[in-house]
């Protein structure tokens, strides 16, 4: 079954590391992919989308991910995090247009 | 004003009894989801429609219901509730993507449902 996996499922970290966070899709033809962030008692907000063209892409608040085919991967990226990036971070993937899942998503505490 | 609007924020009910939940958008946005957030588990699709007469079941309908009265309004019906319902509920709008795929959603503020 098509299915979005996130391995990590809590993040610690200290203010100027960086972070990654894994998400693989299973195969499924054609994918369109996304990162969501919520932020402690708020609704979820994009942080960066991939259709087509180049995959690295980059997205609001100094975020980017990238998307390698070979590995059905989307990890997101940031160089230096931020405490006010502490949330909880959701990969989504939408397969051949008509199918649409979210990973379980990972919490990220970024300790001041 | 908030694009997108969800009634009640907040609700507690017993087992059996028939819950609405309404969403309301003001971004003329054709296409609208229902997910239930459960701790662990992420975000799960209930129902999406494309347009007002689209209506089309996700990842976990069973015990669920939508109706779509116009194109800013979708409400989910819980039929008799039960408590393995009780969930973070969150309505989405989003607009036609690249090619018919799914684009950019945007998310109400949640209805925290309880069911005793």
């Amino acid at each position: 079954a098509q299915s979005v996996s996130q391995h990590n499922h809590h993040v610690i970290l200290s203010e100027a590391a960086s972070l990654e966070l894994g998400c693989n899709y299973s195969y499924g033809g054609t994918v369109n992919l996304f990162w969501y962030v919520q932020y402690p008692g708020q609704h979820l907000q994009l942080l960066l989308k991939y259709f087509s063209g180049d995959p690295l892409v980059k997205g609001i608040k100094g975020f980017e991910a990238e998307f390698i085919k070979s590995k059905f991967s989307f990890n997101l990226r940031k160089p230096s995090v931020q405490w006010s990036d502490t949330a909880e971070y959701f990969c989504a993937v939408s397969y051949n247009f008509n199918k649409f899942y979210f990973g379980s998503g990972t919490k990220l505490n970024v300790k001041p | 004003d908030a694009d997108v609007t969800q009634t009640p924020r907040n609700r507690i009910t017993k087992t059996g009894k028939r819950i609405m939940l309404e969403c309301s958008q003001t971004k003329g946005h054709d296409r609208m989801y229902w997910y239930r957030q459960d701790p662990g588990l992420g975000l799960r699709l209930i129902y999406y429609s494309f347009d007002v007469k689209d209506i089309n079941k996700g990842e976990i309908s069973d015990g669920y219901s939508v109706s779509r009265q116009a194109q800013a309004k979708f409400s989910l019906s819980l039929e008799s509730a039960i408590p393995n319902q009780t969930a973070l509920y969150f309505c989405a709008t989003s607009d036609f993507g690249l090619a018919g795929g799914w684009n950019e959603q945007f998310f109400g503020p949640g209805t925290r449902l309880t069911v005793l």
